[in-house]
């Protein structure tokens, strides 16, 4: 069964520092989304991406933050000076139509120290 | 007043029994409602989703919805074991899917 993976598994940085999270979404889905979630909290939407560009952001995502889809199957999420409030999981998700039907991956663990 | 609001838990019930979740949510606009799983340091799993109101069935799981009490429900029946996670519920009107912060289930064998 097809399948969204994201890597690293587990990435730790110092404050300061640019991060990119990678993820390959499932092949034929076109909307691809980004969420973090800091230990013991909810799951929060940063970001929605749909023919290259960014349809919808919340209002954490805000200039420190960029996605990218640099060919056709990778789905970026940089973070350019980490902070430590920055720690969490962040999950892709993609869909191949809709927002409602979304995939999620196993998730990146963002440590920043 | 939170968008989405839903009891944390954790919920524990002996194993078979049925386990009514539920989450509700202020914003009226929210059209399509859906149920994950998540385990433990996993990402989220979409069990089901309903659009509108009305009830939607999916084997042992029934998903409710009363837009008019702006209120939603997941039903599992003959619960085991391996239904034990954190169940998040979630609602969309647009790109933008807003999540409640999960019910922790245990399900006691």
């Amino acid at each position: 069964e097809p399948e969204v993976t994201q890597t690293p598994s587990h990435q730790v940085t110092q404050m300061g520092q640019e991060v990119i999270l990678r993820c390959v979404p499932i092949s034929n889905h076109l909307y691809f989304y980004w969420y973090r979630q800091i230990l013991g909290q909810k799951v929060e939407f940063l970001v929605s991406f749909y023919n290259n560009e960014i349809s919808e952001k919340s209002e954490i995502f805000d200039d420190q933050f960029s996605v990218e889809r640099p060919d056709g199957s990778n789905f970026t999420l940089k973070i350019r000076s980490t902070k430590l409030e920055d720690s969490a999981m962040y999950f892709c998700a993609s869909v191949d139509r809709g927002p409602y039907e979304q995939y999620f991956g196993p998730g990146t663990r963002l440590t920043v120290t | 007043q939170k968008e989405v609001e839903q009891d944390p838990g954790p919920l524990s019930v002996p194993e078979g029994a049925i386990v009514s979740l539920n989450c509700t949510y202020s914003n009226s606009a929210f059209q399509y409602f859906m149920w994950y799983r998540q385990y433990s340091r996993k990402g989220p799993e979409l069990l089901m989703y309903t659009y509108s109101s009305g009830n939607k069935e999916d084997g042992r799981f029934t998903a409710q919805v009363d837009k008019s009490s702006k209120y939603i429900s997941l039903f599992i029946r003959d619960s085991q074991p391996s239904d034990s996670a954190t169940y998040l519920c979630a609602m969309t009107s647009d790109d933008k899917i807003i999540f409640g912060k999960g019910t922790r289930l245990h399900i006691l064998p």
